[in-house]
C-alpha cells in the first residue's frame, strides 16, 4: 500500500479558509468512506478532526469539514484561527479485510 | 473518559530491544481494536499494526511484519509493542490509539513514548 499524497505546505491569513487536499487510488480513498483527518500540534499526538469523510467528533469546531471527490479527499478549515496551525494528516482504510490504515505524508498549515 | 497511557521514553543501544505498554482505561479495552503508529523525528506516520484484545487478534503493516510484535493482556488493560534487534533508524516516537468502534481511525490517542537508539 502506497502513502496517500498531502501538499507539504498550506497557508492562509486569520478568517481566510483554507483547503488541504488528500489524493489516493480507487482501492483506498476513493473505495471506502472511511477517510479520517488529524491535527497535530507541535510535541502533541495527533486528534482526530475528521471520521468517515465527513463526521466531526464532538468537540471539534464545526470551522472543521470533510468531503471526498473521487480519489480525492479534502479538509477545510475555514474561518483560520492561530490556534489551527499545525500539522494536518489524512488517513483511509487500505483496502481488503485486513483492517490496515495508509496515511498521508502531512501538510503543515501556517496562519499567516 | 477514554484515555490511553503509555509508558515512558527510554534510550536503547543498537541490537537491544524494547517493550512499549499502553493502558487502555475509560471504556470497554477488550472489544476495541488498538492500533500501533510510529512516527520518525520531522516526518510523518506510519501504520504499524492492530491488535484486538478480546482475542489477541492480531494484523501487521507490510512494512512491520516480522519487524515488531505487538500484544496484550485484557487482564491489565494493556496494550504492547515490542521492538527487537533496535537500529538507529527505529528511534522515533511510538503511539497507540483506539479504534473506532467502525474502525479505520483512531481515537484517542496515547500520549506517545519516544525511543532513541544510539550507540
Amino acid at each position: 500500500q502506497s502513502a496517500l499524497t498531502q501538499p507539504p505546505s498550506a497557508s492562509g491569513s486569520p478568517g481566510q479558509s483554507v483547503t488541504i487536499s488528500c489524493t489516493g487510488t480507487s482501492s483506498d480513498v476513493g473505495g471506502y468512506s472511511y477517510v479520517s483527518w488529524y491535527q497535530q500540534q507541535p510535541g502533541k499526538a495527533p486528534k482526530l478532526m475528521i471520521y468517515e469523510v465527513r463526521k466531526r467528533p464532538s468537540g471539534v469546531p464545526d470551522r472543521f469539514s470533510g468531503s471526498r471527490s473521487g480519489n480525492t479527499a479534502s479538509l477545510t478549515v475555514s474561518g483560520l484561527q492561530a490556534e489551527d496551525e499545525a500539522d494536518y494528516y489524512c488517513s483511509s482504510h487500505a483496502g481488503g479485510n485486513n483492517l490496515h490504515v495508509v496515511f498521508g505524508g502531512g501538510t503543515k498549515l501556517t496562519v499567516l | 473518559e477514554v484515555q490511553l497511557v503509555q509508558s515512558g521514553a527510554d534510550v536503547k543501544k543498537p541490537g537491544e530491544s524494547l517493550k512499549i505498554s499502553c493502558k487502555g482505561s475509560g471504556y470497554r479495552f477488550n472489544s476495541h481494536w488498538i492500533g500501533w503508529v510510529r512516527q520518525v523525528p520531522g516526518k510523518g506516520l506510519e501504520w504499524m499494526g492492530i491488535i484486538y484484545p478480546g482475542d489477541s487478534d492480531t494484523r501487521y503493516g507490510p512494512s512491520f511484519e516480522g519487524q515488531v510484535t505487538i500484544s496484550a493482556d485484557k487482564s491489565k488493560s494493556t496494550a504492547y509493542l515490542q521492538l527487537n534487534s533496535l537500529k538507529a533508524s527505529d528511534t522515533g516516537i511510538y503511539y497507540c490509539a483506539k479504534l473506532g468502534s467502525a474502525g479505520y481511525y483512531l481515537d484517542p490517542w496515547g500520549q506517545g513514548t519516544l525511543v532513541t537508539v544510539s550507540s
